[in-house]
């Protein structure tokens, strides 16, 4: 299948302090990729829809100053985590869908995941 | 709009038995549901979906799902269980772009 990447696997940061994080489509190209956050002992929560050559589309309660979205090319999406506080630690995962016939139809591929702590 | 529920937060079964883990959703059109499974400190990785077609749905690793239409469920199930099977299963449903998670089953298969 289809392979997706995520740099860096794991990042410890000072509370203040921004931190970007790559997804990464290797053998396709994906439009639209999406980011998710996952807390301890929960499911995924989506974030944020981001969109090759346009803005990104947040889910409510997401804050978009906060957590700032680019979709540079066709196989990268970043997720930069700006002014980062404790609470904002968590395991964030993206995921690209492989095009085929309807977005809904469409086999999700994952990311690794990056753990961020904020201390 | 669509939701899924995963009834059951554990799940455990001997290796060699039959496995099922539960999925129940709620859409307002047609279906198209996923399952996935998440290893220790790993991504999310695809199993199998269900868009149209037979109710029995054949995936990754000898996972399979049953589509019921009647009882909104898509269970995950496998004849045999490995310990290496243990991991935490998400069922998803899908509309558009928007991807619903259930809550995910912890699986452990026991030697």
């Amino acid at each position: 299948g289809a392979v997706v990447s995520q740099h860096p696997s794991r990042v410890i940061c000072k509370s203040g302090t921004s931190v970007k994080i790559e997804c990464r489509s290797l053998d396709f190209q994906a439009t639209t990729m999406f980011w998710y956050r996952q807390f301890p002992k929960q499911s995924l929560m989506l974030m944020a829809t981001s969109n090759e050559g346009s803005k990104a589309t947040y889910e409510q309660g997401v804050e978009k100053d906060k957590f700032l979205i680019n979709h540079a090319s066709l196989t990268l999406s970043t997720l930069t985590v700006t002014s980062a506080h404790p609470e904002d630690s968590s395991f964030y995962i993206c995921s690209a869908p492989q095009a085929g016939t309807r977005p809904s139809t469409d086999t999700q591929y994952f990311g690794p995941g990056t753990r961020l702590t904020v201390l | 709009a669509q939701s899924v529920a995963q009834p059951e937060d554990q799940v455990n079964v001997a290796e060699g038995n039959p496995l099922t883990v539960k999925c129940t959703y709620s859409v307002s059109g047609n279906p198209y549901l996923f399952w996935y499974v998440q290893y220790p400190n790993r991504g999310l990785q695809f199993l199998l979906k269900y868009i149209t077609g037979d109710n029995l749905v054949k995936g990754s690793y000898g996972f399979e799902a049953e589509f019921n239409k009647s009882q909104t469920s898509f269970h995950l199930k496998k004849p045999s269980a490995l310990v290496s099977d243990s991991a935490l299963y998400f069922c998803a449903v899908r509309d558009g772009n928007d991807m619903r998670f259930g809550a995910g089953t912890r699986l452990t298969v026991k030697p």
